[in-house]
């Protein structure tokens, strides 16, 4: 079974900084996916970016970065020149690649961006 | 596209009552998704569908609980009878599915469920 764990449930930064967010899982699967999704206070569940496990190169989407240590089991968010905007629950998530690709999440970051 | 498409956004109900929640995925999609988010147990899925088909619906609380998927282009979940511990925001999401290959999961705008 797959397990996804953030042991930061809440985290505060000053616009413009620099913030990770922490996240490990355990897997005995050998291909999978990692993921981590926005939900900001409408509500929705919006995809910010997506590692594949079999890739060693980390993934980024702008000002959004992952550092995916598969030895490690750990897969952090680092996002750069925070703003306003991005202040949401982040979750963590996994899937493997064959079968179900039903998505496993974590419990949860509240990220707070102060102006 | 419209997105992902779920009614009622929100609905309250007395314990008891029967509860039915709708959900249109993105068309051409073949996967379907009911997750559940609760701040006790977080985000967790319910059941998910594969051409129509329930795959895995080991999430499924009880058998008070039911979800079909009649056609490609709609599902539901139902609750009868509700009881006040449903309480939760449930979301439908949809992907395309094709052996080996992630298809990226499109979240719908979740119901919040309240049962007194």
């Amino acid at each position: 079974a797959q397990t996804v764990t953030q042991s930061q449930p809440e985290m505060s930064v000053q616009e413009a900084e620099t913030v990770t967010l922490s996240c490990t899982y355990d897997t005995s699967e050998n291909n999978y996916y990692l993921f981590w999704y926005k939900q900001p206070p409408s509500r929705q569940m919006i995809l910010v970016i997506r590692q594949e496990a079999y890739k060693q190169q980390n993934a980024t989407e702008n000002r959004f970065s992952v550092n995916f240590q598969k030895a490690a089991k750990s897969f952090s968010l680092k996002i750069s020149d925070s703003q306003l905007g991005d202040t949401a629950m982040y979750f963590c998530a996994s899937t493997k690649i064959q079968g179900a690709q039903k998505l496993v999440f974590g419990q949860g970051t509240r990220l707070t961006i102060n102006p | 596209d419209a997105g992902v498409i779920q009614s009622p956004r929100h609905e309250v109900t007395e314990m008891g009552q029967e509860v039915t929640l709708r959900c249109k995925p993105i068309s051409g999609h073949n996967s379907l998704f009911w997750y559940r988010q609760t701040m006790m147990r977080g985000l967790e899925l319910l059941i998910y569908f594969n051409n129509n088909v329930p795959i895995d619906d080991s999430g499924m609380p009880e058998d008070r609980f039911s979800a079909k998927m009649p056609n490609a282009s709609f599902s539901t979940l139902k609750i009868q009878p509700s009881e006040p511990r449903d309480s939760a925001v449930y979301f439908c999401a949809s992907s395309f599915y094709s052996g080996g290959k992630l298809g990226e999961q499109y979240f719908g705008p979740g119901t919040r469920l309240t049962v007194t």
